[in-house]
């Protein structure tokens, strides 16, 4: 197992645009999670999964902001209708229930 | 409200010296803190959980809940230390389990 696994590493794209953001978790991990980091701050939680459900969505989460985990494996972020403040690093991580995070290189995303 | 803080944004050492890089918490419950780590073009990764009392690289940090502290020390710092440290807290309810991060303190080991 490589870890948790995140694609693409960078995407460059114009205001407006759809985004979307794969995670490969480590795979007996039950519990997935999503971070958005700006620079110069830590992560900001964004919404958790447990096998294929979502538990919890930060308010940082717009509407525009939808991820899926469709059979507790993978998952999926994805920002409708780009604007230039979704301009950061988004972050997965895994673990197996409370254990720790275990994370992935994260996916760069700028807005030009 | 939840909240870790940790007021320096960078830290700069001698090789050898001791180093201490603070973490301040605000959490009204039972508080479950760590120290992540992220070296030059790596990925976050643990570095220590205070429930499992270890020393990792000759770092530790002891949970003070009287002064909501879990500061990382090292008593003598090596070049290889440099790096991004972030302290975090999870944050739990009887649905939820998010960790709380800190800004993170940029650690630099001088030779």
């Amino acid at each position: 197992d490589t870890g948790v696994s995140q694609n693409p590493r960078h995407k460059i794209t114009k205001r407006g645009q759809n985004v979307t953001f794969r995670c490969d978790p480590i795979s007996e991990h039950n519990r997935l999670y999503w971070y958005r980091q700006t620079l110069g701050q830590g992560p900001e939680f964004l919404t958790y999964f447990q096998n294929e459900a979502q538990l919890e969505k930060s308010r940082l989460l717009s509407d525009r902001f939808s991820a899926e985990r469709p059979k507790g494996s993978f998952s999926t972020l994805e920002i409708q209708r780009t604007e230039q403040g979704d301009s950061a690093m988004y972050l997965c991580a895994s673990s197996f229930s409370n254990q720790p995070q275990h994370f992935g290189d994260g996916t760069r995303l700028s807005i030009l | 409200a939840q909240r870790v803080t940790q007021p320096e944004k960078l830290l700069s050492v001698f090789k050898g010296a001791p180093v201490e890089l603070k973490c301040n918490y605000s959490y009204s419950g039972s508080p479950e803190l760590f120290w992540y780590v992220q070296y030059s073009r790596q990925r976050l990764q643990l570095l220590l959980r205070h429930i499992s009392r270890e020393s990792i690289k000759g770092f530790t940090a002891d949970l003070n809940k009287g002064e909501t502290s879990f500061h990382l020390k090292k008593p003598f710092a090596q070049e290889e230390d440099s790096a991004m440290y972030y302290c975090a807290l999870a944050s739990r309810t009887s649905s939820n389990y998010q960790l709380i991060w800190g800004a993170g303190t940029k650690l630099i080991i001088k030779p």
